[in-house]
């Protein structure tokens, strides 16, 4: 099986732009969950979808967004970039029933830099 | 709200050495422990979980055990080689998937 995979892997973009990173789950895998990984804050938690509807979002101004697809592929979207959203940002999947604990699977991450 | 206390890197040792790495948290209701471990330039990986009081999760001769009396969920290893350098990553997920993560350790390994 196939594991997450996230494109693109490395992307540099100018203060003000906005950005499109895109997720794509294990098969057979309906929740995708992202998070924003830095040196000062560590990972936190974005936003989590499952079957195209946001089920839990963490404290992140509205600059960021998300939407998943019929297929459960996910996109996140940041729009006027600031230095500070310079992060890897993670993707992660699991089966994603309803009053079940799954353990998440990592992508290998988008390096997103903001000059 | 929920959060992950773990012990600051990075934790030094040579080949073969006893590691333990060194995870408290807070919580409500009932969590699920996780440790995950990050490679150079790499996605998180799974190491280890366990879901209830007393599990020991254990894989690749890393264990932890969940200690509800003492909210912690020590990772440890007998005998470390140098292909465990990495940082790790001690968490915990209250409800549904999603996680709440600690700072993270670094563990360097010479041999």
């Amino acid at each position: 099986k196939a594991g997450v995979t996230q494109t693109p892997r490395y992307l540099i973009k100018t203060r003000g732009q906005q950005v499109t990173l895109s997720c794509s789950p294990i098969s057979g895998h309906r929740s995708v969950s992202w998070y924003q990984q830095t040196p000062g804050q560590g990972l936190q938690f974005l936003f989590e979808y499952f079957s195209e509807t946001q089920r839990n979002k963490g404290n992140f101004p509205g600059r960021f967004s998300g939407r998943q697809f019929s297929n459960s592929r996910s996109e996140m979207n940041v729009s006027t970039l600031e230095l500070g959203d310079s992060a890897l940002y993670l993707c992660a999947s699991n089966p994603g029933s309803p009053g079940m604990t799954y353990e998440q699977y990592f992508g290998p991450g988008t390096r997103l830099t903001v000059t | 709200g929920d959060s992950v206390t773990q012990m600051e890197g990075p934790v030094t040792l040579s080949e073969e050495a006893f590691l333990t790495i060194n995870c408290t948290y807070t919580a409500t209701g009932y969590p699920s422990l996780f440790w995950y471990v990050q490679y150079p330039g790499e996605g998180l990986q799974l190491l280890l979980k366990a879901t209830k009081a007393d599990d020991k999760g254990s894989n690749k001769g890393f264990e932890a055990t969940y200690r509800k009396e003492t909210t912690s969920f020590h990772l440890e290893k007998g005998s470390v080689q140098v292909s465990d350098s990495a940082v790790y990553f001690c968490a915990l997920t209250s409800g549904y998937s999603t996680l709440t993560f600690g700072k993270g350790t670094m563990l360097l390994v010479s041999p």
